[in-house]
């Protein structure tokens, strides 16, 4: 499968845990985002990166929100102290910088109890 | 701001064509994209135009009018594996990120 891979699937944790997630981008694409959706909602957009550099990050994004991409492969999505509100799906695409298209992954469905 | 509208819900019959539109602020416009979404599914990539006017592809064609900051995703001969969430999403200041709209929840009945 050459497509965009996250893991964990589904990830249910308690009120106050860590959690991090793991995106791994189509291998020739340079760009990786990460975004969240929540039920009824179009994704909304967090943090992307170009190569190993983060680029932009939504000033709507928490400070216990923090991303990676080290060697400007594949990249770490980390919540700290989880809260209810942080329950949704986690989304990362990847793209190629000059043709602008992101392909999605299947996403990590989060569940804050 | 950088709305993207588009209506909540659409129902259609199989094999008729329905139209879904979509509006967006045009200051910083670079490009809009449309996906389709399963339900629990990741979102899959349709169309992205750039310049003004029709792209075709097989069932399905995506309209642009830079000026008037609309768009539109034509579907064709629906089918009920058509049912699905189409998210209009619009690319802005050469940025990477897509602003994207709260998705149209397409129902296709026999």
């Amino acid at each position: 499968d050459t497509g965009v891979s996250q893991d964990p699937r589904h990830k249910i944790t308690k009120r106050g845990q860590n959690v991090t997630f793991r995106c791994d981008p189509i291998s020739e694409h340079n760009r990786l985002y990460w975004y969240r959706q929540t039920l009824g909602q179009g994704p909304e957009f967090l943090t992307y990166f170009q190569n190993e550099a983060q680029l932009e990050k939504s000033r709507l994004l928490s400070d216990r929100f923090s991303a990676e991409r080290p060697k400007g492969s594949f990249s770490t999505l980390e919540i700290q102290r989880t809260e209810q509100g942080d329950s949704a799906m986690y989304l990362c695409a990847s793209s190629d910088r000059e043709k602008n298209i992101q392909y999605f992954g299947a996403g990590t469905r989060l569940s804050v109890l | 701001g950088q709305n993207i509208d588009q209506p909540t819900e659409m129902t259609a019959t199989e094999g008729a064509i329905v139209q879904i539109n979509c509006t967006y602020q045009t200051s910083g416009f670079n490009g809009l994209f449309w996906y389709q979404q399963h339900a629990g599914e990741a979102p899959t990539f349709l169309s992205y135009n750039v310049l003004d006017g029709l792209e075709e592809k097989g069932r399905f064609s995506s309209f642009l009018s830079r000026s008037k900051g609309y768009s539109y995703l034509l579907l064709k001969e629906l089918q009920m594996k058509d049912s699905a969430s189409y998210l209009c999403a619009a690319l802005y200041n050469q940025g990477g990120k897509l602003i994207f709209g709260q998705g149209t929840e397409l129902s296709v009945k026999p």
